[in-house]
């Protein structure tokens, strides 16, 4: 079983469009992050939720809407993408916030 | 200045030697230090966690943490080609929480 899932895989999108990736994790985990990995493999944390709750909340543009709708998953919805937008989105579960991350497989957002 | 610092690489190491790769860090208030390995078009792996100063060992990775330098290493023995990956270290804050990732080192380990 797979302890952190993230679909879809892949993305390919055009410029404007809406988008979602979904994150789910059965490791018991309570605490769930989105990080952001460019193409220079800058890996950038931008949400991150504790029990359902929004602690972490980096300077990211109010496009992205992270939603935790239990403490085993946490989505992501993008709005007017960019062409910037396009990265590796990856999911990631912690026992607490100091725990260490599990991350999932990644998904990969192209822009066009 | 970068709050985790790393040299890209790419490192390239024969097989059989010992790989250094090291980190640097500007926040004083650092608690805890990580390394991860990420393959190519894979996600990221836990390889060593660091809380102390001086030595930690697990198999053929020793992480060395020193605090009043600001710095983390990690040592690979006896360096295997499936080792070649790029090694990201990772240090949390204890103010924040955050786990701050370097841009990572590139490693390479050639028959």
């Amino acid at each position: 079983d797979t302890a952190v899932s993230q679909t879809p895989k892949y993305l390919v999108t055009q410029m404007g469009n809406d988008k979602s990736i979904k994150c789910e994790q059965n490791l018991g985990h309570d605490t769930m992050y989105w990080y952001k990995q460019d193409s220079k493999k800058f890996l950038k944390i931008m949400f991150s939720y504790n029990n359902k709750e929004l602690i972490i909340n980096e300077t990211v543009p109010n496009r992205f809407s992270p939603k935790s709708p239990d403490k085993a998953h946490l989505n992501l919805h993008i709005n007017s993408l960019e062409l910037g937008d396009s990265a590796v989105y990856f999911c990631a579960s912690s026992q607490g916030s100091r725990g260490e991350l599990f991350f999932g497989e990644g998904s990969r957002l192209t822009v066009l | 200045q970068k709050e985790v610092e790393q040299n890209s690489g790419p490192l390239s190491v024969p097989e059989g030697a010992i790989a250094s790769l090291n980190c640097t860090y500007s926040d004083r208030g650092s608690q805890s230090f990580f390394w991860y390995r990420q393959y190519s078009g894979k996600s990221p792996e836990l390889i060593m966690f660091i809380y102390s100063n001086g030595d930690k060992e697990d198999g053929r990775f020793t992480a060395q943490l020193n605090k009043a330098s600001q710095y983390v290493s990690l040592l690979i023995r006896d360096s295997q080609p499936s080792d070649s990956a790029t090694y990201l270290c990772a240090v949390r804050s204890y103010n924040t929480d955050k786990l701050i990732f370097g841009t990572g080192t590139r490693l390479q380990v050639f028959p």
